[in-house]
């Protein structure tokens, strides 16, 4: 049974280009959540989805920044017009489970190896 | 709204030799406590967490921590230290009713494991 599945690994964009990250739920899997990680911080939730909602984007930036879990195929966070400040490492956990049924719904959390964004 | 205060950024210490990493939280009512653990390169890893009950918890690859209400304190432990130990750790609070289901991780603390 795979894992969480993120990619790229590594991203580089020139400012004003846009990044398009992807993560791929463990199997069974029909949440996933979104945490960025600035260098020598924790992660920072930014966005939970279900197939098809947006669920709780309280930590999304409000510009540039948009997110995806559709239908078919993998959850998608774009940043358009990257800055460098967008520099990070993005996480990417799914859980079988809504993690609001429970704060306990965190531990089955899975994260997936994250995608390193670099703005140039 | 919860927080996580880590105090040390790095911490060194000698293969074999104990560890304890320092995690504080700020949270009105009983918090749900986590430790995770981040291979450089790799996502992260739950080492353990505690919901209720007995204030020691154990977790996977000898590590355990317990939660100290007076001193808003879930620490992190481990007896004896393997190299293979070295890695950044993070401690994390989620929240029952009233607050945010979603963790609240803290800045983390690099380990450093010397032979």
């Amino acid at each position: 049974n795979a894992g969480v599945m993120q990619n790229p690994r590594h991203l580089v964009r020139r400012r004003g280009q846009e990044a398009r990250l992807r993560c791929s739920p463990m199997k069974g899997h029909s949440h996933v959540y979104w945490y960025r990680q600035l260098p020598e911080e924790g992660l920072k939730f930014m966005v939970y989805l279900q197939k098809e909602n947006i669920i709780d984007e309280s930590g999304m930036p409000k510009e540039r920044f948009s997110a995806e879990f559709p239908k078919e195929g993998p959850s998608i966070l774009r940043i358009q017009q990257v800055v460098r400040g967008d520099s990070a490492a993005y996480f990417c956990a799914s859980s079988p489970l809504p993690v609001q049924t429970s704060g306990k719904g965190a531990d089955t959390q899975y994260f997936g190896p994250g995608t390193r964004l670099t703005v140039l | 709204a919860q927080s996580v205060t880590q105090p040390d950024i790095h911490i060194t210490v000698s293969e074999g030799a104990s560890l304890e990493l320092r995690c504080n939280y700020s949270y009105g009512a009983t918090p749900y406590l986590f430790w995770y653990v981040q291979s450089p390169g790799q996502g992260l890893q739950l080492l353990l967490k505690y919901f209720s009950g007995d204030t020691l918890v154990q977790g996977i690859k000898g590590f355990e921590a317990e939660f100290k209400r007076s001193q808003s304190s879930f620490n992190l432990r481990k007896p004896s230290v393997h190299w293979s130990d070295a890695a950044e750790y993070f401690c994390a609070v989620g929240a029952g009713s009233g607050g945010s289901y979603i963790p609240t991780f803290g800045r983390g603390t690099s380990l450093i494991v010397h032979p």
